[in-house]
């Protein structure tokens, strides 16, 4: 299995440029994460889709955008880049949400640079 | 959403175990322990989670206190592929459940 799969793993982006950050995951998961890591800092929740058809803020929510495809994909959107967007994204999902031991499943991680 | 208190790092030699706290003292009776960790330049991945007994898996073992306001990761032998950023977070009925900064493990040769 491919598990949290995203798309790019690099990018460069220019001030005030757009672009979509993909995430698809082939473990029919309800549940999929956008988190955000800034240099030695833990991951902070962007956006969170609970199931299908369903998308809600996180800690920081300014300046993106998702969108729930379908079960399996799990889009973020940077309206116009900003220097302060520059950071590792991490897409990541589980099976569902609440507290019944809820593993998450992380995917490798996509590097983005605003200059 | 409860918060976790984990030291900022902590050195291991090789092949000696690791013990690494974690306090919660604000969990709720739903919240799950869970621990993750991020080797460098990877997304995190699961490590072991818990909610009141002690749990041990191929991993690693959880030690859970008996008033759940804090717990312990043992790793019983660290080897080199052990280090890295260990997260404790607590998991209950909503998705935001937050990571913090985590314990840096270096393991020495």
């Amino acid at each position: 299995n491919a598990g949290v799969t995203q798309t790019p793993k690099f990018q460069v982006l220019k001030t005030g440029q757009s672009m979509t950050l993909q995430c698809a995951q082939d473990m029919n998961h309800n549940s999929m994460y956008w988190y955000r890591q800034d240099p030695g800092m833990g991951l902070r929740l962007i956006y969170y889709s609970a199931s299908e058809g369903t998308t809600d803020k996180g800690e920081v929510p300014n300046g993106y955008n998702v969108s729930r495809l379908n079960k399996r994909e799990f889009s973020l959107r940077l309206e116009s880049a900003a220097p302060s967007q520059t950071s590792v994204y991490f897409c990541a999902s589980s099976e569902r949400q609440g507290p019944l031991g809820n593993t998450i499943y992380f995917g490798e991680g996509s590097w983005l640079t605003v200059v | 959403d409860a918060k976790t208190t984990q030291p900022n790092s902590m050195e291991s030699n090789e092949e000696e175990p690791v013990h690494l706290p974690c306090n919660h003292s604000t969990i709720s009776g739903t919240d799950y322990i869970h621990w993750y960790r991020q080797l460098p330049s990877q997304g995190p991945e699961y490590v072991i989670h818990g909610l009141t007994s002690n749990v041990n898996n191929r991993m690693a073992s959880l030690a859970i206190a008996e008033d759940r306001k804090s717990s312990t990761l043992i790793l019983h032998r660290a080897t080199l592929r052990d280090a890295a950023v260990y997260y404790c977070i607590l998991m209950g009925t909503g998705n935001q459940f937050y990571f913090g900064t985590g314990t840096s493990l270096t393991v020495i040769p």
